[in-house]
């Protein structure tokens, strides 16, 4: 079947400093899928942080960087400088395009981020 | 403004007790979803929905029944709860390019 994973958590980082949590898929059935990372921050719910459909694409957003990688399927997420505010868990996530709602998660990483 | 809201936020109940947990989202969207999240585990999909009177079984749906009773209501329902349904429950709603918009859980315990 369909599976994400991502990198385990927590991770700590101090502000200012570079991040990444690497994010690898298997999509047996699914030759393109969607990928996504999702976000939850502290006592709301998880909200779409980027979106990438089409192979060797990048999707950014707020700071954060991801590029979807066929060859190697990573969809790793990264930041050059990380805010105390950027701490949250990261989700990882795959759909097939047609496949409205029915994503496979990862996991989730907790990032820290140190004043 | 448009969103996505779960009833309660908490609930302790006991084994072989019923629970409803209560979504309702102000987004027009079609599309409706109950995932849980559990420590080690990604959300995993328990019932969807396309719309009103619509059910759909998801990846984990033993143990758990599900209803729309509106475009904008879904419920979860737990009739023998047992304790291997603590879990953090997520309410969702999708639009047509696929981005969920969750509501901020239910956190149940099973004792």
């Amino acid at each position: 079947g369909d599976s994400v994973t991502q990198t385990e958590g927590p991770v700590t980082v101090s502000e200012s400093e570079s991040l990444i949590i690497n994010c690898t898929y298997s999509a047996t059935s699914i030759a393109y899928p969607n990928l996504f990372w999702y976000v939850r921050y502290p006592g709301e719910g998880l909200q779409l942080l980027l979106k990438v459909i089409t192979a060797g694409q990048k999707g950014s957003s707020r700071g954060f960087e991801a590029t979807y990688n066929k060859e190697t399927t990573s969809f790793h997420l990264q930041k050059a400088s990380v805010q105390e505010s950027d701490s949250a868990v990261y989700y990882c996530a795959l759909a097939r395009g047609s496949a409205l709602g029915r994503l496979h998660f990862g996991a989730g990483t907790q990032l820290i981020v140190i004043p | 403004e448009a969103a996505v809201t779960q009833s309660p936020r908490n609930k302790v109940t006991v084994t072989g007790g019923n629970v409803t947990l209560s979504c309702r989202q102000t987004n027009s969207h079609n599309y409706m979803y109950w995932y849980r999240q559990d420590t080690g585990h990604g959300l995993r999909l328990i019932h969807y929905s396309y719309g009103a009177g619509n059910l759909q079984i998801g990846d984990v749906p033993d143990g758990y029944k599900a209803t729309r009773t509106t475009q904008e209501d879904f419920f979860l329902l737990l009739e023998l709860a047992s304790p291997s349904q603590t879990s953090l429950y997520f309410c969702a709603s999708s639009d047509a390019q696929n981005t969920l918009y969750f509501g901020a859980g239910t956190r149940l315990s099973v004792l």
